[in-house]
């Protein structure tokens, strides 16, 4: 059964804190992307990856990073929180082969910056 | 650009009925169509997948369809269920990098 996890489902920062939300999915998976989901506004995209080491910038790069350092592992990193960061972060995995796109999501991350 | 509408409005129904939810697209020629669940405080789930060359598409008491003439697709629940309760996205491919764009989802809640 395929599997995408991240590290945490609920996560409280203060403003100015460096924060790293973790990715991992078991499905040998070269696509790799990171959302973020508001009411109203549903899921935007932040980064996405399609190899290791590679990144390409979504629709809402502005105050985050990502990192790939291994195939099933894409990290989020937001260098210095700030309040409207406050989110639901979803990740996600798809394989190219697969011709489909149909991609994968983890359970998501709450995250709320005081 | 592109443009991709849902019905932001909450669909009621009694069990049994049919719901059906509608995903409006613009400015995009889509290959194929993705559907999703998402239950609250979860991830989406992928449903099922329609390409432009397909009218319809049926999994169970789920049916699809994908008119590219209109730029809409048709998401159909038959003989629904409380437990069919939760929020629908669609999803339209491919975009560069493998990218799908989503629409914003309709609630669906379905009563006894």
């Amino acid at each position: 059964d395929v599997k995408v996890t991240q590290s945490s489902r609920y996560l409280v920062k203060r403003t100015g804190e460096k924060v790293f939300l973790e990715c991992v999915q078991d499905m040998d998976h070269e696509n790799m992307f990171w959302y973020r989901q508001d009411p109203g506004l549903g899921l935007r995209l932040i980064y996405f990856s399609y190899d290791v080491k590679m990144k390409e910038k979504g629709d809402i790069p502005e105050g985050y990073s990502v990192s790939r350092e291994k195939k099933e592992r894409f990290s989020l990193i937001l260098e210095s929180a700030s309040t409207n960061q406050t989110s639901m972060y979803l990740c996600a995995s798809s394989s190219p082969s697969g011709l489909t796109d149909t991609q994968y999501f983890g359970p998501g991350t709450r995250l709320t910056v005081l | 650009s592109q443009k991709i509408e849902q019905n932001s409005e909450a669909l009621n129904i009694q069990e049994g009925k049919t719901a059906t939810l509608t995903c409006n697209y613009t400015n995009y020629s889509p290959a194929y169509l993705q559907w999703y669940r998402q239950d609250p405080g979860r991830g989406p789930v992928f449903l099922l997948l329609i390409r432009e060359n397909e009218k319809e598409k049926r999994k169970e008491r789920l049916k699809v369809t994908f008119d590219t003439t209109l730029k809409q697709s048709l998401f159909h629940i038959t003989a629904s269920q409380p437990a069919d309760s939760a929020t629908y996205l669609c999803a339209l491919g491919p975009g560069g990098g493998n990218k799908l764009t989503f629409g914003t989802g309709t609630q669906l809640k379905v009563e006894l």
